[in-house]
């Protein structure tokens, strides 16, 4: 157990519709990121949030946008979706104090957009 | 570009027949070095991190080693529950802290 807890575990959204993936650090971890992890492939970088703040972002497109909390958990919102963002949407947190540099990672959510 | 390539992309072994799983990497300025485990459907299960070449770490049946241009994951008489895909990540100087670029894994199958 990692004690970073994501949900829904999976959902099936329609294609144009938007969705919401939630996500709760483990406790005191101050950065929150999300990677997509397509089938057979290694997780992507999509941003990740410290102090509310995005503060670094890979090659997503802006409908893949994202909020956090003042007590570190963090959404991850998709706007008009395709069928190609069908994957494991995952949560990691780092940053609390005795943690070092590790990066803690949730069970995901799948989506699935039909 | 910053790349991480591992190999090979599927491993079986017997159980007890010890293996090694190597990650290569071409990035500008390398912070950490990270392995993790995934189950199928799981979230990656963090293992280890190496900083500096040279440096070893160990868990149970599993040690990491990194070199300037690679890493090693050792697997000494592995046993079924090993079964799992092992990715290898990089983390980089001067980006986003929880940004990791990945490789896409080895599929490791450990038959009794």
């Amino acid at each position: 157990e990692t004690g970073v807890t994501q949900s829904p575990t999976h959902l099936i959204k329609t294609r144009g519709q938007q969705v919401t993936l939630r996500c709760s650090s483990q406790s005191g971890h101050n950065t929150v990121s999300w990677y997509q992890q397509a089938l057979g492939q290694g997780p992507q970088f999509i941003f990740q949030y410290y102090r509310e703040e995005e503060n670094g972002r890979g090659n997503f497109p802006p409908r893949f946008s994202g909020l956090q909390f003042p007590n570190y958990s963090s959404e991850l919102n998709v706007n008009a979706l395709e069928l190609d963002d069908s994957a494991l949407y995952l949560c990691a947190s780092s940053g609390g104090i005795g943690s070092g540099n590790t990066i803690y990672f949730g069970e995901g959510s799948w989506l699935t957009v039909v | 570009e910053d790349q991480v390539t591992q190999s090979p992309e599927a491993l079986r072994l017997q159980e007890g027949e010890s293996s090694s799983l190597n990650c290569s990497y071409t990035v500008s300025g390398l912070r950490g070095l990270f392995w993790y485990r995934q189950d199928p459907g799981k979230g990656p299960e963090f293992l280890f991190t190496l900083y500096s070449a040279g440096e070893e770490k160990e868990k149970e049946r599993l040690k990491a080693t990194l070199t300037k241009k690679e890493s090693f994951l050792h697997i000494t008489a592995p046993k079924p529950e090993d079964s799992a895909t092992y990715l290898c990540a990089v983390q980089l100087y001067g980006g986003a802290t929880n940004k990791l670029i990945f490789g896409t894994g080895t599929l490791l199958a450990v038959q009794p």
